[in-house]
């Protein structure tokens, strides 16, 4: 059975950069046929997409927040990374890592339980 | 970049009886969407995909229809669990985008 695991420190100061990890098990990246992404919901507010990779390399970042976000791969632990650098209090949310859609045409059928992750001095 | 509009933002309902949800995309999406059942503590569920094929496990009075610009998300026979905000989301275009959800609450 598919399960994706997000790690990280729950609190990041303001103007660093805030680093979580999708540990995922059940299914290797290097060899799907999905996508694999990061959604965030800020306290209060609704869900947002924040972008989405296929192993090949191909990555797609939500425009808002594309000068500050950067998702990589590992392949040999199984596991991707978001990094947002500059962070100030709006990225105060859960941080939730999902498995997107087939070849980037589908819903996110697989998420993790998600990472909290406050923006504070 | 597709926005897509939910209404209404919060809909009271008895438990028993029917609720109706609607989603708006700003262009058409075609039959790519998705919709997700949010509790609080817990990660959204997706309950239905293709506009309207309900995922695994997901209960029959969970119906969904709709293409290209307008789509509905209906549950019958309200449960006290049912009670959750809904979001919809389009994977036509990238950004894939969410609508900014309904709350579905106890009348």
């Amino acid at each position: 059975q598919l399960q994706l695991q997000e790690a990280g420190p729950g609190l990041v100061k303001p103007s660093e950069t805030l680093s979580l990890t999708c540990n995922v098990s059940g299914e290797s990246i290097r060899d799907s046929d999905y996508y694999w992404g990061w959604i965030r919901q800020p306290p209060g507010k609704g869900l947002e997409w924040i972008g989405s990779f296929f192993h090949d390399g191909t990555t797609y970042y939500n425009p808002s927040l594309k000068s500050r976000v950067t998702i990589s791969i590992d392949t040999s632990k199984n596991h991707f990374s978001l990094k947002l650098t500059s962070v100030t209090a709006a990225d105060t949310a859960m941080y939730y890592c999902v498995r997107d859609g087939y070849y980037g045409s589908g819903p996110f059928d697989f998420w993790g339980q998600g990472s909290l992750v406050s923006v504070s001095s | 970049e597709i926005v897509m509009t939910q209404s209404p933002a919060t809909l009271s309902v008895s438990p028993g009886d029917r609720a109706t949800l609607s989603c708006r995309a700003s262009q058409s999406v075609s039959s790519n969407l998705a919709w997700y059942q949010h509790k609080p503590g817990q990660a959204p569920r997706l309950l239905i995909y293709g506009a309207s094929s309900r995922d695994t496990g997901i209960p029959a009075r969970f119906s969904a229809s709709g293409s290209g610009t307008e789509f509905t998300l209906t549950i019958t026979s309200l449960l006290s669990e049912d009670f959750a905000v809904y979001y919809c989301q389009q994977y036509t275009n990238w950004p894939h985008s969410f609508g900014q959800g309904t709350k579905l609450e106890i009348q």
